[in-house]
């Protein structure tokens, strides 16, 4: 299994541009969420979803948009990069199910908006 | 708002001792806790686990202890080794009215395991 995998590693974006952020796993997870990583303020989720069909926000969902047409893919949209959201970008999978909260990180994307 | 925290941002131990993280958090209806470790340039890795109906837990290595009545959560890491050098993460499970839970991280503490 290769796990959750995110591409690309590093991107540098102008204000105004957009584009998407790729997260794939390949464990079968139906939970599967997006945050992101700033100095001193951990991780905070973005978006999440519960199965192919069904996303929800997190707690900064703003400037971002999410779609899961498979299990297997959850990719993470800029609309128009600000540089706000200059940050690490993680995803991040696991079972659902009473107890199952184990979740499986990828390695992070380090996006740069210039 | 409520929140998940850590009480030191850096905590400085020497290889072979003993190291205590701590976290506070406000949410008294959360019902379940996580440890992560985060080393450079990695995603988080889940460490261990504890539900609120229990006030220890052990791993191999480690021991989370969970204090419900002061809101305070500690992750304890015996025979500390340069390996455990890493940021550490506790978290909580929220869970959501007609939702479903959602874990909410806290800021992180460095480790730094010195010779």
């Amino acid at each position: 299994n290769a796990g959750v995998t995110q591409t690309p590693k590093f991107q540098v974006l102008k204000t105004g541009q957009s584009m998407t952020l790729q997260c794939a796993q390949d464990m079968n997870h139906e939970y599967m969420s997006w945050y992101r990583q700033d100095p001193g303020m951990g991780l905070r989720l973005i978006h999440y979803s519960v199965g192919a069909g069904i996303t929800d926000q997190g707690e900064v969902p703003n400037g971002y948009n999410v779609s899961r047409s498979t299990t297997e893919d959850f990719p993470l949209r800029l609309l128009s990069a600000a540089p706000s959201q200059t940050s690490v970008y993680f995803c991040a999978s696991r079972l659902t199910g009473t107890g199952l909260y184990e979740q499986y990180f990828g390695p992070g994307t380090r996006l740069t908006v210039t | 708002g409520e929140s998940v925290g850590l009480h030191l941002p850096t905590l400085s131990v020497q290889e072979g001792d003993n190291s205590i993280i701590n976290c506070a958090y406000s949410n008294s209806a959360s019902d379940y806790f996580i440890w992560y470790k985060q080393e450079s340039g990695k995603g988080p890795q889940f460490i261990i686990d504890i539900r609120s109906n229990m006030d220890k837990r052990q791993g191999q290595r480690v021991t989370v202890l969970l204090n419900k009545t002061v809101k305070h959560l500690s992750l304890q890491i015996a025979a500390t080794q340069p390996g455990d050098s890493a940021v550490y993460f506790c978290a909580e499970i929220r869970a959501r009215l007609g939702g479903y839970n959602k874990l909410i991280f806290g800021a992180g503490t460095r480790l730094a395991v010195h010779p």
